[in-house]
């Protein structure tokens, strides 16, 4: 199955200051997700990126499938941005289509 | 719309005892799945199902089983817990497999 691998495993900032969280992947994909999980647990979908660019407010994502990676940005990050941030590849011939999530990127926004 | 619910939020078990996770939603989304989450590690998916009638296994579906009997529900049953099988549970749903998938609130299993 595809192998999924997120960097860098933790990230501390500075409140106001960008990051930028990589996925690779180890085989072609047909869809790619971000989601975030906050500190209390709960799991929110950010984007749904097959291919391409997609910006919603100061997070945007761009997937080059060819090249086998992901990107999710994060500017002028706030306190809210903290927690852990996966990315779930999808091969719809592979592991029976479904997700495969990554070990994710904890991310800690300090005031 | 309450989207994915999931009950109860912590359960605490004696090895060997049986019970049942709860999911619903309420979108009309075909595709359900449960995973499961431990420390430092990503979601592991233990059961699917891509519309009412039809489940199948996931990466990690032993000491697990699933049925889905309507379009909104799919309970996860443990037959006889393990203290392997202390995690957090979570549910999601999205419209189909190749959708955007969409949360449940988790369930925090405790296996003594």
């Amino acid at each position: 199955g595809i192998q999924v691998e997120q960097s860098p495993p933790d990230l501390i900032l500075q409140e106001g200051a960008n990051s930028t969280l990589r996925c690779n992947f180890s085989d072609s994909v047909n869809n790619l997700q971000w989601f975030h999980q906050n500190p209390w647990g709960q799991l929110i979908n950010l984007f749904y990126i097959p291919s391409g660019t997609k910006q919603n407010g100061r997070l945007s994502a761009t997937t080059v499938a060819t090249e086998r990676y992901s990107l999710l940005y994060i500017s002028s990050s706030q306190t809210t941005d903290s927690g852990v941030y996966f990315c779930a590849p999808q091969n719809y011939g592979g592991s029976q289509g479904n997700l495969i999530f990554g070990k994710g990127t904890k991310l800690s926004v300090k005031p | 719309n309450a989207g994915v619910t999931q009950t109860p939020k912590f359960q605490v078990l004696k090895t060997g005892q049986s019970m049942t996770l709860q999911c619903a939603q309420d979108m009309n989304h075909e595709y359900m799945s449960w995973y499961r989450q431990d420390p430092g590690m990503g979601l592991r998916l233990i059961h699917y199902s891509v519309g009412a009638g039809i489940t199948d296994q996931g990466e990690v579906p032993n000491g697990y089983n699933v049925s889905r009997s309507t379009t909104e529900d799919f309970p996860l049953r443990l037959l006889s817990a393990a203290p392997s099988q202390t995690s957090v549970y979570f549910c999601a749903s999205s419209y189909s497999m190749f959708y955007e998938q969409y949360f449940g609130p988790g369930t925090r299993l405790t296996v003594t």
